[in-house]
């Protein structure tokens, strides 16, 4: 099974702009979930979908925005990039037929420099 | 506020020993948790997990341990080998309909020196 898959792998922004990250999950994984990594917050989570529908959501502002497709595929989108924006975003997925438990698959990211 | 807590950045130790790594956490609605490894320019890779009505957790040279009084879980290697040298992340999940949400650590470097 293929793991997985990021797109872009490596991103460099001005601030202001907005930039759209591409997920695709496991095969047959409905659960996407999404994560911010800096080397002062550590790993925050950003939201969850599962079934084209958000689940959950994490503290970040509305300038972070998600959606999901049919085929479980998932976009991230940020918009006016700020330079704190500047991070490492991690995508996960799993099989969340089982709802309180969850181990998730990581990408390896997409690292976003905002200039 | 942080829920889950790595207080050691790092962690040195020698090859065929034993190395523990150590998280706390304070929300009593966590059931699940779960150990992560990464390296760098990598997404984390699981590692192990314990669900909460459990204290142990066995999968080869790898362990957790869950302190629910205590609200604290450690992870063992033994025996410890230079590819282990990694960020470990703790990760906990809680209530129903959470599972898709991990709250995640600081992290601990752990170094394993030949």
């Amino acid at each position: 099974k293929a793991g997985v898959t990021q797109t872009p792998r490596y991103l460099i922004k001005t601030r202001g702009q907005q930039v759209t990250l591409s997920c695709s999950p496991i095969s047959g994984h409905r659960s996407v979930s999404w994560y911010q990594q800096t080397p002062g917050q550590g790993l925050q989570f950003l939201f969850e979908y599962f079934s084209e529908t958000q689940r959950n959501k994490g503290n970040f502002p509305g300038r972070f925005s998600g959606r999901q497709f049919s085929n479980s595929r998932s976009e991230m989108n940020v918009s006016t990039l700020e330079l704190g924006d500047s991070a490492l975003y991690l995508c996960a997925s799993s099989d969340s037929g089982r709802v309180l438990y969850n181990e998730q698959f990581f990408g390896p990211g997409t690292r976003l420099t905002v200039l | 506020d942080q829920q889950v807590k790595q207080n050691s950045p790092s962690l040195s130790v020698q090859e065929g020993r034993i190395s523990i790594l150590n998280c706390d956490y304070t929300n009593s609605m966590f059931d699940y948790f779960l150990w992560y490894k990464k390296y760098p320019a990598e997404g984390p890779t699981f590692l192990i997990s314990i669900s909460s009505i459990k204290d142990k957790n066995e999968d080869g040279r790898f362990t957790v341990f869950l302190n629910k009084s205590a609200k604290h879980l450690s992870l063992h290697i033994v025996p410890s080998q230079p590819g282990d040298s990694a960020v470990y992340f703790c990760a906990a999940s809680g209530g129903y309909n959470q599972g898709g949400k991990l709250i995640f650590g600081q992290g601990t470097e752990l170094s394993v020196k030949p």
